[in-house]
């Protein structure tokens, strides 16, 4: 079954402790994006991959990492979580291109206490 | 800065009864994205439109687009109880320097409730 598959789906962590949100999907889909997802600000984009090796910014893209080793694999990494990064985050992949439809994984819900 | 602004943020309705949402965005693109949210749940690409004057429809939903007044437009006809979800717009600017996709602004979202 094609899909974006992300763990883990519920997280909760303490200020500072470093993490790693995974994503992964099966599509061979070339384009791969993080977002989070904060009550009245619909999906705000963290960083985006439009292809292996080639990441950038998104709106809001600090105090997050990531890196795009492997096609299928865009892992999201908080180095120092927050409590301002408590967030529903979405990993979001598709075949790239103008008229290419998203295709969302199922969202981690994050806290950071 | 890119803006994309949805209204309204939250819409009641009547089952039968037509309404539309509209997302307003502040600069020149001509890639805009209509997606659905079920509570809860992840969400679901709906509509593509990638010109000036593209219409777009599926079952009671139509999505228009207007690049020149920098509007799109989802329109609802005779809602059911199954429509009942969170709708985003988003929007894909070329960055600066050349053309390129990707970086989508979404709108805040409208909260869509239709009763019996």
């Amino acid at each position: 079954e094609a899909q974006v598959t992300q763990n883990p789906r519920y997280l909760i962590t303490v200020t500072g402790k470093k993490l790693t949100v995974t994503c992964s999907q099966n599509m061979n889909h070339e384009y791969m994006s993080w977002y989070r997802q904060d009550p009245g600000l619909g999906l705000r984009q963290i960083y985006y991959s439009m292809n292996v090796e080639v990441t950038d910014k998104g709106d809001v893209p600090e105090g997050y990492k990531v890196s795009r080793k492997e096609k299928r694999n865009f892992p999201l990494i908080l180095e120092s979580p927050s409590p301002n990064q408590t967030s529903l985050y979405f990993c979001a992949s598709s075949f790239g291109g103008r008229n290419e439809k998203l295709f969302f994984g199922s969202g981690t819900q994050l806290s950071v206490l | 800065e890119l803006k994309v602004e949805q209204n309204p943020l939250f819409l009641s309705m009547q089952e039968g009864k037509n309404y539309t949402i509209y997302c307003n965005y502040s600069t020149t693109s001509d890639r805009l994205y209509w997606y659905r949210q079920d509570p809860g749940k992840s969400l679901e690409s709906l509509f593509v439109l990638l010109s000036n004057g593209a219409v777009k429809q599926e079952g009671r939903l139509m999505a228009s687009l207007d690049t020149k007044a920098r509007l799109s437009t989802l329109h609802i006809t005779a809602a059911v109880h199954d429509l009942s979800a969170t709708y985003f717009c988003a929007v894909d600017i070329d960055r600066v320097g050349g053309t390129s996709y990707g970086k989508l602004t979404f709108g805040q979202g409208t909260i869509l409730t239709v009763h019996p």
